[in-house]
């Protein structure tokens, strides 16, 4: 039971280009959600998917786009790369509540430097 | 918006001390308040919880106080060791529906020897 990966662990990328992070959990989890976290700013919400099939912005969606591909995996797209997208992301999954259960899953995070 | 304000940003202990973070927020609509920990090139992991109805929730030496009243709740370690150096979230979330959970900006805590 590996819980959410991501990958890549690490990506350097120059402005203008794009790439997609992958996150994918094997918890049978019906919510997953991207967060960016910078210093000082805590974790911010970029977009989530409360269930299979839907996908919603979060605080700070401008610049991203989400695909839910599946009930496991959950892909985050950088069209054209900002240095102020640089960042560490993260993947977080959930049960939705199900028996009470309302703990976020994350995972390891990808550091992510636009230069 | 910032609706769960967390302080102090950055906190230094010594061993065998207490360390005290304290959260307030303003959505009187969250019933559901975790605390997260974050150890350096880790994600997040849930550390303890609690609910409005309860005014205070003890896990071995980590203690949530809640104050409903005040909309503030705040996280005690007890007689704090070098290994629980790390960042605390504090959290915010409604449990009915969808969960969206609203962090605060972190806690960075160093227990020195």
């Amino acid at each position: 039971n590996a819980g959410v990966t991501q990958t890549p662990k690490f990506q350097v990328l120059k402005t203008g280009q794009s790439m997609t992070l992958q996150c994918a959990q094997d918890m049978n989890h019906n919510s997953m959600y991207w967060y960016r976290q910078d210093p000082g700013m805590g974790l911010r919400l970029i977009y989530y998917s409360a269930s299979e099939g839907t996908t919603d912005k979060g605080e700070v969606p401008n610049g991203y786009n989400v695909s839910r591909l599946n009930k496991r995996e959950f892909s985050l797209r950088l069209e054209s790369a900002a240095p102020s997208q640089t960042s560490v992301y993260f993947c977080a999954s959930t049960s939705g509540g199900l028996a009470g259960d309302y703990e976020q899953y994350f995972g390891p995070g990808t550091r992510l430097t636009v230069t | 918006q910032q609706q769960v304000k967390q302080s102090p940003q950055s906190l230094i202990v010594q061993k065998g001390g207490i360390s005290i973070i304290n959260c307030a927020y303003e959505n009187t609509a969250f019933d559901y308040f975790p605390w997260y920990q974050q150890f350096p090139g880790k994600g997040p992991a849930l550390l303890i919880a609690i609910r409005p109805d309860v005014s205070e929730k003890k896990e071995g030496r980590f203690t949530i106080s809640f104050n409903k009243s005040a909309k503030q709740f705040s996280l005690h370690i007890m007689d704090s060791q070098p290994g629980d150096s790390a960042t605390y979230f504090c959290a915010a979330l409604i449990s009915g529906g969808y969960q969206k959970v609203t962090f605060g900006t972190g806690t960075k805590l160093q227990v020195i020897p």
